[in-house]
């Protein structure tokens, strides 16, 4: 099993749309979790960290599910800029171990 | 705020050239990591560490050496440059492995 594992993607979604996305990983120890942004050639920024209770901000929703090893993000409203590659980030021991991200695409 | 910087942003290097690539992080955070992200691919570590002094490998570590003489700068180099060794290289740093990274905006490397 991978380390941390997301939809394939890509998602093609409509504006205005609700979208999705989901992470598992494999360390149940893993104690930081984070939801980053990518847009194409550029460097990875953080979008949100992710609480035990989950946690809001604006139209992003992200929840984790410690018991099931998974944690989830949802963007309300989708819009034409929140089209980019959402990676999902775990902390193992001292370093963090990125997932191969889900692509997502907004269309007017 | 100028975060964290990478220079060079784009080099083009022949097999077998040595180069050595700078990260510079101004918010005194602790951790400094190095990646590469190759096409369709995630980000891969290739080493990090955790204070000054102090590196530790990844999962990507070999054609790689790094070093953290002071705190706020961690050097990555090529010995021995590889056209396996083409990326692009992101450089990130944190306050901790319990805290988020904040992330250079890359340098791009082609070995031909």
């Amino acid at each position: 099993r991978k380390e941390v594992e997301q939809d394939p993607g890509p998602f093609n979604v409509p504006e205005g749309a609700t979208v999705a996305f989901n992470c598992t990983y494999s360390n149940s120890a893993s104690q930081s979790f984070f939801w980053y942004r990518q847009d194409c050639r550029k460097e990875p920024k953080l979008l949100m960290s992710v609480y035990s209770s989950g946690n809001e901000d604006g139209r992003f929703t992200a929840q984790l599910n410690r018991a099931s090893q998974y944690i989830s993000l949802l963007i309300r409203d989708s819009k034409l800029s929140d089209s980019a590659t959402y990676l999902c980030v775990v902390n193992y021991g001292q370093n963090f171990v990125f997932g191969p991200g889900t692509r997502l695409s907004v269309l007017p | 705020n100028a975060g964290v910087t990478q220079t060079p942003k784009f080099r083009v290097l022949k097999t077998g050239q040595s180069m050595t690539l700078l990260c510079a992080q101004d918010m005194n955070h602790e951790y400094m990591y190095w990646y590469r992200q190759d096409p369709g691919m995630g980000l891969r570590l290739i080493h990090y560490s955790v204070g000054e002094g102090t590196t530790a490998k990844g999962e990507v570590p070999d054609g790689y050496n790094v070093s953290r003489l002071k705190k706020q700068n961690f050097l990555l180099g090529l010995e021995s440059a590889a056209p396996s060794q083409t990326s692009v290289y992101f450089c990130a740093s944190s306050y901790g492995s319990l805290k988020p990274q904040h992330f250079g905006d890359g340098t791009r490397l082609s070995i031909l």
